[in-house]
């Protein structure tokens, strides 16, 4: 089955704790995205990235970092997490702007 | 930079009804693309309809239409004979030309399907 899979569903952690939220696709993929959803503000892009090795910022980038050393797979790292940080996290994958961004089921992440 | 309007944070309807959601977006660019996502209470995000710019006709899916306005930058989506499964947050999302890089999502609206 074509899915974006992503761990954890729920994590809860505190201040300053170094976390990785995995992803990975099975879709042969080129365009991988990572986005934060908040109330009230939508789902927000933090980064993407267009190919191994390529990487570069979405509009909320701060506090976080991300690598793509294999096509499937693009971590998503808190290096020093902060309650701000509690959010909904999604992963998406892409092939074309024509098909628009496949989603992960979403991490719910609580910083204490 | 592109933004996506969504105006109607909640909307309600009963069962067997017609509902339209609006959303409005400003962009510069001529070729792009439009797109709905459905998130139902498990919060998977689900494509419902994707719509290109160049297209001047209305994307259609099952129960689920749009109206385009290219002029009027505006992108309803309109959901014939509501289900109680239709229940869920409904984002429009724009895609620009170039790379698949970056959707832009707007802030979405709550639909509750009612008995």
């Amino acid at each position: 089955e074509a899915q974006v899979t992503q761990n954890p569903r729920y994590l809860i952690t505190v201040t300053g704790k170094k976390l990785t939220v995995t992803c990975s696709q099975n879709m042969n993929h080129e365009y991988m995205s990572w986005y934060r959803q908040d109330p009230g503000l939508g789902l927000r892009q933090i980064y993407y990235s267009m190919n191994v090795e390529v990487t570069d910022k979405g509009d909320v980038p701060e506090g976080y970092k991300v690598s793509r050393k294999e096509k499937r797979n693009f971590p998503l790292i808190l290096e020093s997490p902060s309650p701000n940080q509690t959010s909904l996290y999604f992963c998406a994958s892409s092939s074309d702007r024509g098909h628009g961004y496949t989603f992960g089921s979403g991490t719910r992440l609580t910083v204490v | 930079a592109q933004t996506v309007t969504q105006s109607q944070p909640e909307m309600s309807v009963q069962e067997a009804e017609t509902v339209t959601l609006s959303c409005t977006y400003d962009t510069s660019e001529n070729n792009y693309y439009l797109f709905w996502y459905k998130q139902p209470p498990s919060r998977q995000m689900i494509l419902v309809i994707r719509q290109e710019a160049y297209k001047q006709q209305n994307a259609t899916e099952n129960r689920f239409s749009v109206n385009f306005q290219k002029a009027a930058k505006s992108f309803s989506l309109k959901i014939s004979d509501s289900q109680l499964g239709d229940t869920a947050m409904y984002f429009c999302a724009f895609m620009g030309p170039g790379t698949a890089s970056k959707l832009t999502f707007g802030t979405g609206t709550r639909l509750q399907v009612t008995l």
